[in-house]
């Protein structure tokens, strides 16, 4: 069973460019969560949905970041514009129903570099 | 305010020895932990859980510990194997955030042979 897939891997871009993650949660989970993982800060919750519906967007740093969910198959976090301090590593993970005690599934992440 | 606290960020342990690694938390709603491994350029993968109904949770080699009147859970990895040395992040939720965990910082464990 193919696990979270997240891409790109790798991304560097300058700063100013618009930056889309994706992400392809387990086929089945109806959680899916969007981290960022920094020196700093740690691995910190940005946003997750419940069956393609946003629940929290309260780690959401600013109206620059936008994350999607347009079916149970895909997501979507959107940096426009980026900045230097958005360089980060970028996590995706799924979780099947009654999540608060089912483990989260992590995708391999994005590390992402804003120049 | 960080509800979940790793304090130590590294831990260097002989091979055969035990890893002990420390989590502390503020918040008493949380009622279900989690242990998670990560190695570089990897996802971190769950390792173990306990619910607050327990205060030990054994699987193989880990072992996790909890004592709610002091807030503070443990893992222990007996024996201690070259291939645990990664990342441990400990993990918390409440019922009533059903899907959603707050993460400590994360421990480093080195393991040398």
């Amino acid at each position: 069973d193919a696990g979270v897939i997240q891409s790109p891997r790798h991304e560097v871009t300058e700063m100013g460019q618009e930056v889309t993650l994706r992400c392809k949660p387990i086929s089945g989970h109806d959680y899916l969560f969007w981290y960022r993982q920094t020196m700093m800060r740690g691995l910190e919750l940005l946003i997750y949905f419940n069956n393609n519906v946003p629940i929290d967007d309260s780690g959401m740093p600013e109206d620059r970041f936008s994350a999607k969910m347009p079916n149970a198959s895909f997501s979507t976090l959107k940096i426009q514009p980026s900045e230097p301090r958005d360089s980060a590593v970028y996590f995706c993970a799924s979780s099947p129903e009654r999540g608060y005690q089912q483990p989260q599934h992590f995708g391999d992440g994005t590390r992402l570099s804003i120049l | 305010d960080q509800q979940v606290k790793q304090n130590s960020p590294s831990l260097s342990v002989q091979e055969g020895r035990i890893s002990i690694l420390n989590c502390d938390y503020t918040n008493s709603m949380f009622d279900y932990f989690l242990w998670y491994k990560k190695y570089p350029a990897e996802g971190p993968t769950f390792l173990i859980s306990i619910s607050s109904i327990k205060d030990k949770n054994e699987d193989g080699r880990f072992t996790v510990f909890l004592n709610k009147s002091a807030k503070h859970l443990s893992l222990h990895i007996v024996p201690s194997q070259p291939g645990d040395s990664a990342v441990y992040f400990c993990a918390a939720s409440r019922n009533t955030n059903a899907g959603k965990s707050t993460f400590g910082d994360g421990t480093t464990l080195t393991v040398k042979p």
